[in-house]
């Protein structure tokens, strides 16, 4: 059981370029997240879905883009990358909303340059 | 809207010794609580959570925290720590909603042979 698998794991981009961080999940999990974490600051939440075709902006969305066109998959876009997004991504699932505990990815290391 | 305080950084402890990773919350209604583990180049895991009943609960490892409603707190605890539960942990908090869980910044626990 693969779980909640992210791809790439290293990114190197440069400021303006643009990318899209791949998820997919093999739960059947209605609910799908993307965070960032930032050292000391813990992990802060970009875009959330709660399902196929619904998505909504979570703390820190600015820069950001998603969709979810299957329940599988919540790709999220860089389009214009900026140094203040470097940072480590993680996507995470759960079968619902309170109080059921989100499964991870491993994350994806993004350094904008 | 809640928010979680992680108070220690970085606990440094030796082996077989006991440690508490303490965890404090705010929040004016009922929450749920988790602790998250996070070894490097992985993403996070759940370790253990409290929903409602007993206000102890422990996990698989040895790990155990107590919900203390007065004193809004979940401190993590384990009576013995092993090389293997040197990691970075999470506190977080969650009410209703699926945008309405925030973590704390984090605790890295390095154990000492």
């Amino acid at each position: 059981n693969a779980g909640v698998t992210q791809t790439p794991k290293f990114r190197i981009l440069k400021i303006g370029q643009s990318m899209t961080l791949q998820c997919t999940q093999d739960m059947n999990h209605n609910y799908m997240y993307w965070y960032r974490q930032d050292p000391g600051m813990g992990l802060k939440l970009i875009y959330y879905s709660v399902g196929a075709g619904i998505t909504d902006k979570g703390e820190v969305p600015n820069g950001y883009n998603v969709s979810r066109s299957t329940t599988e998959d919540f790709p999220l876009r860089l389009e214009l990358a900026a140094p203040s997004q470097t940072s480590v991504y993680f996507c995470a699932s759960s079968y619902a909303d309170v109080g059921s505990p989100l499964h991870f990815g491993n994350g994806t290391r993004l350094t904008v340059t | 809207a809640q928010s979680v305080t992680q108070l220690d950084s970085q606990v440094p402890v030796f082996e077989e010794a006991p440690v508490e990773l303490r965890c404090n919350y705010s929040s004016s209604v009922s929450v749920y609580l988790f602790w998250y583990v996070q070894y490097p180049n992985q993403g996070l895991q759940l370790l253990l959570k409290y929903l409602s009943g007993s206000t102890l609960v422990e996990s698989i490892n040895g790990f155990e925290a107590e919900f203390n409603k007065s004193q809004t707190s979940f401190h993590l605890r384990k009576p013995s720590v092993h090389i293997s539960d040197t990691a970075e942990y999470f506190c977080a908090v969650s009410g209703a909603g699926a945008n309405n869980l925030f973590f704390g910044t984090g605790t890295r626990l390095t154990v000492i042979p």
